[in-house]
Order: C-alpha cells, then structure tokens, then sequence
C-alpha cells in the first residue's frame, strides 16, 4: 500500500507566475483535499476533489484552481502568485468525502515566492 | 474568534510526564480529528472520533460533544513524543458544512 506523495518538496517561485503542485492519493481513496499552512499556523482548507470533481472549497480565490485524474491523483495550481502564497502545501486523501475516515497526508510541498 | 481554539499554545514537559492537550470548538461538528505534525511537515491522522474515547498505545483521546470539546492525552511521554498535535474538526451545518476546519496547533517539547 502506496502512501500520500507529493511533489516537488521544495519551490521557490517570483511573484506573479504560475505553479502546479501535485499530489498522488493512498491507493484506493477517492478523494483528495488540499491545504495551505503559514509559519506557525494551523492548515486552511483550500479545496476538495471527489471522484474528479470539485466537492468543497474554503475561502481562496480562484486563481487558486484543481484537478483529480481518474487515477484519483491531483494538482493544486495557483496563478500570479503572490508574497503571502508563500507557505507548506499540504494535500490528504481519504476514503470518505466527508472526513469520517482517517486522513492520511503527503510531506506538502513549501513554496516560497519572491 | 477562531472556531476550534487550543490550549495551550505552546508545552514542555520531562520525560514520563502525563501529557494533556485541550481543545474546543464552536460550530456543530460531525467528527474531529486529531493529527501530529512533525517539523518537516509531515502529518500524521493519530485519531478520528465522533463520540466517547479511544486509545492507542500510550495516547487517548476523549471527546464531549455536549460541551464541544476534546482533550489529547498522552501518558508517560518521550521525547520522541515532540511534534506539533493540531486538533481538526468536520463543520456539519452552515458555511462551516463539510469543511475541515484546523487548530493552530499545540507544540510540544518533551525533554529527556
């Protein structure tokens, strides 16, 4: 059994570009969630992908964007990125879309824009 | 106000010390979690619960959905038992529906 990998780990970016981070679910979860961590704080909810569609989403604009293959692996991609987009990535899968299962979390992913 | 709060924020404690971190929350919830997060980031799911307690080995964790809170226990701790513990709960109705919703974290520092 697979775990929850993501990539790359590391990325540093300049502000105004693009970048896609991915993220490949624990065999056999449908859905996968994503997160952004700053220093120090707790993860924020960024969205959820269910069976290839979007099935939740938290408070980010939509330059923040998503994807689910039908593999059940995904993409995060933030468009003209800004400063406080700096922070540790974080995607989890599971096998309930409402969380009423373990989550199990990939290592994240930190960005960095300058 | 955030609406899962824990407490506290920051602990250190020796080695065997029994260990009790709080959390509370505001909205109705559905579930709650509580992960471990180490300082390369990685997160470990330590529990999901919705009612009563569990244990695994020298952890448990208790939660009273009457009162909307959760504590974290961990018994005789070990250094290697230092990481970031983040309480997270599942929002069941309103805005806060379906969304996973995080603590800030409670760090700990177990020393030897």
């Amino acid at each position: 059994e697979t775990g929850v990998t993501q990539s790359p780990t590391h990325l540093i970016k300049t502000r105004g570009q693009q970048v896609t981070l991915r993220c490949s679910s624990q065999s056999g979860h449908n859905t996968v969630s994503w997160y952004q961590q700053a220093l120090g704080q707790g993860p924020q909810f960024i969205f959820q992908y269910y069976r290839e569609e979007e099935n939740g989403r938290g408070n980010f604009p939509p330059r923040f964007s998503g994807l689910q293959f039908p593999n059940y692996s995904s993409e995060l991609n933030v468009n003209a990125l800004e400063l406080d987009d700096s922070a540790l990535y974080l995607c989890a899968s599971s096998l309930d879309q409402n969380y009423n299962s373990p989550l199990h979390f990939g290592n994240g992913t930190r960005l960095t824009v300058t | 106000k955030n609406e899962v709060e824990q407490s506290p924020q920051n602990l250190t404690a020796q080695e065997g010390e029994f260990i009790t971190i709080n959390c509370s929350y505001s909205v109705g919830i559905s579930a709650l979690h509580w992960l471990q997060q180490h300082p390369g980031g990685g997160i470990v799911s330590l529990f999901m619960l919705s009612s009563g307690k569990k244990k695994h080995g020298r952890l448990i964790a208790t939660i009273n959905i009457q009162e909307k809170h959760s504590s974290l226990h961990i018994t005789a701790s070990h250094p290697r038992d230092s990481a970031v513990y983040i309480c997270a709960v599942v929002g069941n109705y309103g805005g806060s529906q379906g969304n996973l919703i995080f603590g800030k974290g409670t760090k700990l520092s177990v020393k030897p």
